[in-house]
């Protein structure tokens, strides 16, 4: 049962346009949602993250939409550079400080490719 | 200010064997969290620590256990290794309350 489905393996972009990576959860419980990129032999990096009250953040080129009545999100790269080529993990969890409930549930992630 | 440090990088055991991995939580963070990433697959949670007692646990058998410190560091114990659990341990830590999780590098098994 997976609740969190990033149903693109990879995603290959032009240097300078715009990356945007889906993410679809099934769980209506979830609050809380976290976009993490990951290169290889490091560990997983916090990217950007947005409250289920919200329907988007901004953080410098990086900004995430949620739409809780489709039960999707994505992230927006804007302009998308050689440096952003990495695994990204969509990433959901209940309400902060409740045990389990506050576990991250990840997607399988996606592939980025910036191209020069 | 340290961000979250994981040891052993590689680990090399057989079937039936246990092992011992090693975190230390990042500066202020008294909450750690154990996932496994098996290879193609997102991060699967085992279990939470806060205040050295277990604070929710996923889907693994008891084989997989853990400790926190006083000092917010934690180790997670495997049992009985077998060879499906070959896989990239990954370490957690945040304040508790806080959406945010941080991790470390993760710790290689290889179970032949």
């Amino acid at each position: 049962d997976q609740q969190v489905k990033q149903n693109s393996p990879s995603l290959s972009v032009q240097e300078g346009r715009i990356s945007i990576l889906n993410c679809d959860y099934t769980n209506s419980m979830f609050d809380y949602f976290l976009w993490y990129k990951k290169y290889p032999a490091e560990g997983p990096t916090f990217l950007i993250s947005i409250s289920s009250i919200k329907d988007k953040n901004e953080d410098g080129r990086f900004t995430v939409f949620l739409n809780k009545s489709a039960k999707h999100l994505s992230l927006h790269i804007v302009p998308s550079q050689p440096g952003d080529s990495a695994v990204y993990f969509c990433a959901a969890s209940g309400f902060p400080g409740t045990g389990a409930n506050s576990k991250l549930t990840f997607g399988k992630g996606i592939t980025l490719s910036v191209r020069p | 200010e340290t961000g979250v440090t994981q040891s052993p990088t590689h680990l090399i055991k057989t079937r039936g064997q246990q092992v011992t991995l090693r975190c230390s939580s990042q500066s202020g963070h008294n909450t750690v969290s154990w996932y496994q990433q098996a290879l193609g697959q997102g991060p699967q949670f085992i279990f939470q620590y806060y205040r050295e007692e277990e604070n929710g646990r996923g889907n693994f058998p008891p084989r997989f256990s853990g400790l926190q410190f006083p000092n917010y560091s934690s180790e997670l114990n495997v049992n009985a290794l077998e060879l499906d659990d070959s896989a990239l341990y990954l370490c957690a830590s945040g304040p508790w309350g806080r959406d945010t999780q941080y991790f470390g590098p993760g710790t290689r098994l290889t179970v032949l």
